[in-house]
């Protein structure tokens, strides 16, 4: 069985600071990795993916997410926000089935 | 190439009503699933279809919930009859369906359901 712990559930940041959005996960197989964007009143937006080869993955909005197999997390990243990026982000895993995590809700203020 | 639609976009019955919501995923996409998705977590699997068959139903309360792919491209999913607790948003998603574990869903904007 797969399980994702995305460890804060709301994150404040101004506008141009860097973000790290937490997220770790246990299983007893080999996952691929993802990290969805669900932004107020729409449905989820993959935002990037881990499924092989290098372990850092890239968005085209400027997002990265690193796997880390020793530590078991897939932290995403962006080294300056923008308002636009104020929305819901949660990070899957998948074994058999997508489990996601409960969500870290950005919130980018002026 | 048009995404994956949703309908209603919204919708608010009182207890022990009927209601259902229809989706219809990207053209060419063999699978299909849908999502509940609980104000403050994440999405969890309902059901999911290969073509027009269930492949995975194991987390659908079939007491109340009940879905169908009769021709392998839309899809239904009723509650029948609902409570309070199914207050949510339905997640529909679709993908290829040939891709194994390295299939990437895609997501419709769902259907948010309030139950009085």
């Amino acid at each position: 069985a797969q399980s994702v712990t995305q460890l804060d559930s709301q994150v404040p940041v101004f506008e141009e600071a860097p973000v790290e959005l937490r997220c770790n996960y246990s299983s007893s197989v080999s996952v691929y990795l993802f990290w969805y964007v669900q932004y107020p009143n729409q449905g989820l937006q993959l935002l990037l993916k881990y499924l092989s080869g290098s372990t850092l993955v890239e968005s085209i909005n400027g997002f990265e997410a690193e796997f880390n197999k020793s530590q078991t997390s897939f932290h995403l990243r962006k080294p300056s926000v923008h308002i636009s990026d104020t929305a819901e982000y949660f990070c899957a895993v998948k074994g058999g089935k997508l489990i996601f995590g409960q969500g870290t809700e950005l919130s980018v203020k002026p | 190439e048009a995404g994956v639609a949703q309908s209603p976009r919204y919708k608010i019955i009182e207890k022990r009503q009927s209601v259902a919501f229809w989706c219809n995923p990207i053209s060419g996409h063999a699978t299909l699933y849908w999502y509940q998705q609980i104000l403050g977590q994440g999405p969890k699997l309902l059901i999911q279809f290969q073509n027009n068959g269930v492949v995975d139903d194991s987390q659908l309360p079939k007491d109340r919930f009940s879905a169908e792919r009769l021709k392998g491209v839309d899809s239904t999913l009723k509650i029948q009859p609902a409570k309070l607790e199914d207050s949510a948003v339905y997640l529909c998603a679709s993908s290829l369906g040939d891709r194994g574990r390295e299939e990437t869903q895609y997501f419709g904007p769902g259907t948010r359901l309030l139950v009085l």
